[in-house]
């Protein structure tokens, strides 16, 4: 069965850190990949999506890298702020499971110390 | 833009009762998503709808959740009767764009409690 993997440890870091978070997968092959940011109470918001032919992608402090071949997207946040703190989700379309709509992991919890 | 609208914001209720949650997606946008979030088994998709029309309603999970799509501008998730496992936090989102797996604009949820 499909299954979506992310760490259900919170990530610690300091403030100035590189943040990386990893998403994995199996039996799925995805043709895109996309990461979400969720703060307590509120819906997810969007931060990035990659193609199943792009490596890596990035946004301002934000690189996401795509391994179709590990089955694997790391998600970086450079000079980690307090800010960044939050729930961070990964999602993958299910093309080839017939069912053509983003399934979510569980969300890995980044925490940055000041 | 307001983004994707979602009332009530929170939600307790008794169990058997009726509960109604409203959604307005983002004007423009084709598809419309309705989520359950718990502790347990995450974000999980309910139902979706394209162009007014329900395409997967294969995530509801039983007889007693309904949606409806009415307009463009509003849809509704009914749950009859409630139960305690109900108890989630639903959102609603809404994409534009040719696939279903496009970009998604999530609403802030409504927190249902059932007691």
């Amino acid at each position: 069965s499909q299954k979506i993997e992310q760490n259900s440890e919170a990530l610690n870091i300091q403030e100035g850190k590189t943040a990386t978070l990893t998403c994995n997968y199996t039996n799925y092959s995805p043709a895109y990949l996309q990461w979400y940011r969720q703060d307590p109470g509120r819906g997810p918001v969007f931060l990035l999506l990659i193609r199943e032919n792009e490596k890596e992608k990035r946004k301002e402090r934000l690189k996401v890298t795509f391994d179709t071949t590990l089955k694997q997207s790391l998600f970086h946040i450079t000079a980690s702020q307090p800010a960044d703190s939050a729930t961070y989700l990964c999602a993958l379309d299910g093309m080839d499971t017939g069912r053509r709509a983003l399934t979510f992991g569980s969300g890995t919890r980044l925490q940055v110390q000041p | 833009d307001a983004g994707v609208i979602q009332s009530p914001r929170h939600e307790v209720t008794e169990m058997g009762q009726e509960v109604t949650l409203r959604c307005k997606p983002i004007s423009g946008h084709d598809y419309l998503f309705w989520y359950r979030q718990t502790m347990m088994r995450g974000l999980e998709l309910l139902i979706y709808f394209n162009n007014n029309v329900p395409i997967d309603d294969s995530g509801m999970p039983e007889d007693r959740f309904s949606a409806k799509m009415p307009n463009a501008s509003f849809s509704t998730l009914k749950i009859q009767p409630s139960e305690p496992r109900d108890s989630a936090v639903y959102f609603c989102a809404s994409s534009s764009g040719s696939l279903p797996q496009e970009t998604q604009y999530f609403g802030p949820g409504t927190r249902l409690l059932v007691l």
